[in-house]
């Protein structure tokens, strides 16, 4: 089964500064869809960005950007001068190209704080 | 988010109740799925449904059941609530990869505040 480990429970950064969120997952599979999604404090999952286990360019949407290391099982979201609005609950996840019913797994989750 | 609704958005129940959520969706989607979200655990899959009256067990599926009668609706119910169920439950819908990259992902639900007390 499929792992996905977010280390830093917390972070915090300072307003038009920059932070990195990091994530490593553990698969067997060449072919995956890995995802950062943001919970703000109104509870709903929203989707950051996501990448492409084939496809070596990494993603980016605006000021997010990854850093996808297949080899090392590493995906960490950049995010570039951070916004008040930025402060939330970012999910890192992975799902499976095809044979497990497209099911998505988590890791716990990493608490962003923007300080003005 | 548009085109999927859960319901209730809060609830609380006591211990030993059946309690059922409701997940609704208008996007014609194959795949749905239960998901609890507590602190230090993010978010664990409970059950899913591949299609009507397809559906199989997640990582926590002890104390819950499921049923999908039809493509629209997937419920999720807990036969005899515990406090251990207090948690917030998020639906979310899917479809296979195809030529629209959005349904890479998942589409959720606002999310279900259960207090079992």
């Amino acid at each position: 089964a499929q792992t996905v480990t977010q280390s830093q429970p917390e972070m915090s950064v300072q307003e038009a500064e920059t932070v990195t969120l990091s994530c490593t997952y553990d698969t067997s599979e060449s072919d995956y869809y890995l995802f950062w999604y943001k919970q703000p404090p109104s509870r709903q999952m929203i989707l950051v960005i996501r990448q492409e286990a084939y496809k070596q360019q990494n993603a980016t949407e605006n000021r997010f950007s990854v850093n996808f290391q297949k080899a090392a099982k590493s995906f960490s979201l950049k995010i570039s001068d951070s916004q008040l609005g930025d402060a939330a609950m970012y999910f890192c996840a992975y799902r499976s190209s095809g044979g497990s019913n497209y099911k998505l797994t988590f890791g716990k989750g990493t608490l962003l704080t923007v300080n003005p | 988010d548009a085109g999927i609704t859960q319901s209730p958005r809060h609830k609380v129940t006591e211990t030993g109740t059946p309690v059922t959520l409701r997940c609704h969706q208008t996007e014609n989607h194959r795949y749905m799925y239960w998901y609890r979200q507590d602190p230090g655990h993010g978010l664990r899959l409970i059950h899913y449904s591949y299609g009507v009256k397809d559906t199989d067990k997640g990582e926590v599926s002890d104390g819950y059941s499921v049923s999908r009668s039809k493509t629209e609706d997937f419920l999720l119910t807990l036969e005899s609530a515990t406090s251990s169920q207090t948690s917030v439950y998020f639906c979310a819908i899917s479809s296979p990869p195809g030529n629209n990259l959005a349904n890479y992902g998942y589409t959720f639900g606002s999310g279900t505040r259960l207090t079992v007390v």
